[in-house]
């Protein structure tokens, strides 16, 4: 039930581009995207629901292929601000139940 | 400023204790959430709430327990039936669409010695 991320962990040099992926054996409605820093509270990035939008927030955005139950994260030109760990949490249609994926941790490096 | 405010940061308790964490939010949202994250993993649902009086068991329920009295406060409390209680708890609450953004309170950490 809990959606599986990949990769585990990336380790990125500052410029350089990162995909996250978050798939579900169930249909999903929606699919929120956190960044977690260490120790403290994550932060929400994003959402997209059902019907394959894609969303932008500077220079990171998402995608939902509803089809394939998959969400993608891009970082492009990464900053070392985006350094942490990236959490995909995913809802079924009328659940209320946020699950959440294990995680990728994501560091990037001067 | 309205949020999500966790009590205490960090606990210690010795084993066979009962501990208390206390989750209140001013965001004026129905629907509360516990997580529990241990080092390395994602967060794992405790329990849930989408009104006042009404609470859903999580996927790792088993040792915990929790009440919804009022619409702001959402307590987890950790029994002694809870074999590895030692993490990092959050608490998160959410607004009116159910599939909306979680606001996270800032965690408490529990230690069992």
């Amino acid at each position: 039930q809990q959606p599986v991320q990949s990769p585990q962990a990336v380790i990125l040099r500052e410029g350089e581009d990162a995909v996250i992926n978050c798939s579900s054996s169930k249909a999903l409605y929606s699919v929120h995207w956190y960044r977690q820093k260490h120790g403290e509270a994550p932060v929400f990035l994003m959402i997209l629901l059902k019907g394959g939008e894609q969303k932008g927030h500077e220079k990171i955005s998402a995608s939902f292929n509803e089809k394939k139950q998959q969400s993608s994260l891009y970082l492009t030109a990464s900053q070392l601000s985006y350094s942490g760990t990236y959490f995909c949490g995913t809802e079924n249609v009328g659940g209320f139940k946020t699950i959440f994926g294990a995680g990728t941790r994501l560091f990037v490096k001067a | 400023d309205g949020g999500i405010t966790q009590s205490p940061k960090y606990l210690f308790r010795k084993e066979g204790q009962n501990v208390t964490l206390s989750c209140e939010q001013n965001l004026n949202h129905d629907a509360m959430y516990w997580y529990r994250q241990d080092p390395g993993q994602g967060l794992r649902l405790i329990y849930y709430s989408q009104i006042v009086n009404d609470f859903q068991k999580g996927d790792i329920a088993e040792g915990y327990s929790v009440s919804r009295e009022k619409k702001e406060s959402f307590p987890l409390t950790v029994t002694s039936a809870q074999k590895n209680p030692t993490a990092f708890y959050l608490c998160a609450s959410r607004g009116t669409s159910w599939w909306g953004e979680l606001f996270f309170g800032e965690g408490s950490r529990l230690t069992v010695l």
